[in-house]
């Protein structure tokens, strides 16, 4: 699975949009892009994942560009529940491939 | 439907004993996978059990074991516990598909602290 670049932290205003970068410059054709988060050391959540098309749901967007070498998350209107670490994670998935690697994510931060 | 399940939730061990984590995935799912949180070596993978079979597994050493059952639930067992193993250990599951780009679900997690 290919490596994937995060700041390390970030904060946001509460009521704003949350734009999370990842950057994954050596990502395959075949790998999807995942993200999770995780609060207060509680078992990490899904939110979202894509191979090429933007993708959106009731908790966020994804956004990937048009190369697939980076990606945004986005939370459109953020609130203090949103404060946790956001990690994303590249994943090829094939029969049997069923594991995640995690790095070490952003610390998002909203501000009240 | 009920989410990825694990017992107990926090438990407290010294060292040299062993102990048993249970993980009851979500319903339909045969994929069960462990991982270990820790705050130096961060989420590393255990191991992935697929039809009572481990099919995939980490760099940990041969103290940590796992099985599953004809259900899917499964178990993983830590053997002569060492301070170090004190950690988050997390249970996930997925359904086993074909189709790519599935999405794994993890449970709360179970605690344990090694004295």
């Amino acid at each position: 699975d290919a490596k994937t670049t995060q700041p390390t932290s970030m904060d946001c205003a509460e009521g704003r949009a949350a734009n999370l970068p990842c950057n994954h410059s050596t990502i395959s054709g075949n790998e999807y892009v995942y993200w999770y988060r995780q609060i207060h050391s509680q078992g990490p959540q899904y939110i979202i994942h894509g191979l090429k098309n933007n993708e959106t749901n009731e908790m966020a967007s994804l956004i990937i560009t048009e190369d697939r070498k980076s990606s945004t998350l986005i939370l459109p209107h953020a609130t203090l529940r949103d404060t946790a670490v956001y990690y994303c994670i590249v994943r090829f998935h094939n029969f049997g491939n069923e594991k995640l690697t995690f790095g070490t994510g952003t610390r998002l931060t909203i501000i009240p | 439907k009920a989410g990825v399940t694990q017992t107990p939730r926090y438990l407290i061990k010294t060292r040299g004993q062993q102990v048993t984590l249970s993980c009851s995935p979500i319903s339909g799912h045969r994929s069960v996978s462990w991982y270990q949180q820790t705050p130096g070596q961060g989420l590393q993978f255990l191991f992935e059990y697929f039809s009572e079979t481990q099919r995939n597994k980490g760099n940990f050493p041969g103290r940590f074991s796992g099985r599953q059952f004809s259900n899917s639930r499964s178990e993983m067992n830590v053997s002569t516990l060492e301070l170090g193993d004190s950690a988050l250990y997390l249970c996930a599951s997925a359904e086993q598909t074909r189709i790519p780009g599935n999405t794994i679900y993890f449970g709360e997690g179970s605690w344990l602290t090694v004295v």
